[in-house]
């Protein structure tokens, strides 16, 4: 079965700073690949996605992420980090269009 | 366009009582999701319903946990009789077209004393 991990459990940075959330999968042909964004007391949030195609995905919020299939890899990455987005963040891999298996999450921290 | 309905919101039980959890999905979605998520860890799948019938409750703890979907709408998540290890946020989402569509409503935290 497919897996994933994000290795960081809580990342701070300044408000302007860049950020880039780790995630790494396992799984033997090509997965689909989600970030989904949780801030306190809601639901999850789909920032992106990717299937096939262009390996660079652009998402919601003006988040990115890049599918790297020899390092197994879907880190998200943002330009410019605002306050607002201070939430925990999760990379989630399906091996088609079920079966969607979570990551435990990144918490994200943003210093004024 | 409604999102994803559950309620309550928040829940407080004593262990080996029963509670039940109601969700609403987008209208017109097939596909009906119930999560767990335990504190520091991401959702993990419960159950998975196409319509009315149940396509995935590998990691249903069938002996305690129960959810039925009625009419291929609503659905309601039971657990009986709870124990300590229950406390988790519950997360329903439904989706169009499989998990890349899937909403998700804002929980049911339950905490099981």
């Amino acid at each position: 079965a497919q897996s994933v991990t994000q290795p960081d459990i809580h990342i701070t940075v300044s408000e302007g700073a860049s950020l880039e959330l780790r995630c790494n999968y396992s799984y033997g042909a090509t997965p689909y690949l989600f970030w989904y964004v949780q801030s306190p007391g809601q639901g999850l949030q789909l920032l992106l996605k990717y299937f096939s195609g262009d390996t660079l995905v652009q998402g919601i919020k003006g988040f990115e992420a890049e599918f790297k299939r020899s390092q197994s890899s879907f880190n998200l990455r943002k330009p410019s980090v605002h306050w607002s987005d201070a939430a925990e963040y999760f990379c989630a891999v399906g091996a088609n269009n079920n079966d969607m298996r979570f990551g435990a999450g990144t918490r994200l921290t943003v210093k004024p | 366009e409604a999102g994803v309905a559950q309620s309550p919101r928040y829940k407080i039980i004593e262990k080996r009582q029963s509670v039940a959890f109601w969700c609403n999905p987008i209208s017109g979605h097939a596909t009906l999701y119930w999560y767990q998520q335990i504190l520091g860890q991401g959702p993990k799948l419960l159950i998975q319903f196409q319509n009315n019938g149940v396509v995935d409750d590998s990691q249903l703890p069938k002996d305690r946990f129960s959810a039925e979907r009625l009419k291929g709408v609503d659905s309601t998540l039971k657990i009986q009789p709870a124990k300590l290890e229950d406390s988790a946020v519950y997360l329903c989402a439904s989706s169009l077209a499989g998990v890349s569509e899937q909403f998700f409503g804002p929980g049911t935290r339950l905490t099981v004393l």
